[in-house]
């Protein structure tokens, strides 16, 4: 299995722009993350999906911040209109057993 | 609620040295706890978890850490240092809620291995 996989690996963009970042879960596991991780908070769960429904956002910060899982194979997490203070390494990760498999994360700068 | 405390944000240690990452935390229900591992501009890599079976737990790259429940603690451990084991490491604990295994992360403790 090729892991979790999270595209783009970087992104830069401007304030007030509109940022997707897409995750592809590990086949078969029925657990989505979005965790987002910051020098000064370290790593936050900001979502999470049980078999494609969003269970528990209460850790998104703001409005501006959107997820979606349309299928088993696809999920988004949108960021609308963005901030510099957004900026942070986002990682979606995926669980199955009780055990969490994390992707190599998107990298977010917004200047 | 649970929660992680790593003592130490900072460790360096000498090569071939005792490696040995502070890790302790709460939860009101019996946990599983993990240690994962970041290397610069990557992912996290499980590196062990403990889920209530022995309370040794060996991981990848000669790891291992013990669950002592007495002393809510989870300290990873390494006989000897290698350079390559240079990284960020990051104790979590999880409990059962709707079915769900929610990590709640320490604030991470950066390795250094001087040789």
């Amino acid at each position: 299995d090729a892991g979790v996989i999270q595209s783009p690996r970087h992104e830069v963009t401007e304030m007030g722009q509109e940022v997707t970042l897409r995750c592809k879960p590990i086949s078969g596991h029925d657990y989505l993350f979005w965790y987002r991780q910051t020098m000064m908070r370290g790593l936050e769960l900001l979502i999470y999906f049980n078999n494609n429904v969003p269970i528990d956002d209460s850790g998104m910060p703001e409005d501006r911040f959107s997820a979606k899982m349309p299928n088993a194979s696809f999920s988004t997490l949108k960021i609308q209109p963005s901030e510099p203070r957004d900026s942070a390494v986002y990682f979606c990760a995926t669980q199955t057993v009780g055990v969490t498999y994390f992707g190599p994360g998107t990298r977010l700068t917004v200047t | 609620a649970q929660s992680v405390t790593q003592l130490g944000s900072h460790v360096s240690v000498s090569e071939g040295a005792l490696v040995l990452l502070r890790c302790n935390y709460s939860s009101s229900v019996p946990p599983y706890l993990f240690w994962y591992v970041q290397y610069p501009n990557q992912g996290l890599q499980l590196l062990l978890k403990y889920t209530s079976a022995a309370t040794l737990v060996k991981g990848i790259n000669g790891f291992e850490a013990e669950f002592k429940k007495s002393e809510t603690s989870f300290h990873l451990t390494k006989p000897s240092a290698h350079m390559s084991d240079a990284a960020e490491y990051f104790c979590a604990v999880s409990e059962t809620g709707a079915g769900s295994y929610q990590l709640t992360f320490g604030k991470g403790t950066k390795l250094s291995v001087i040789p």
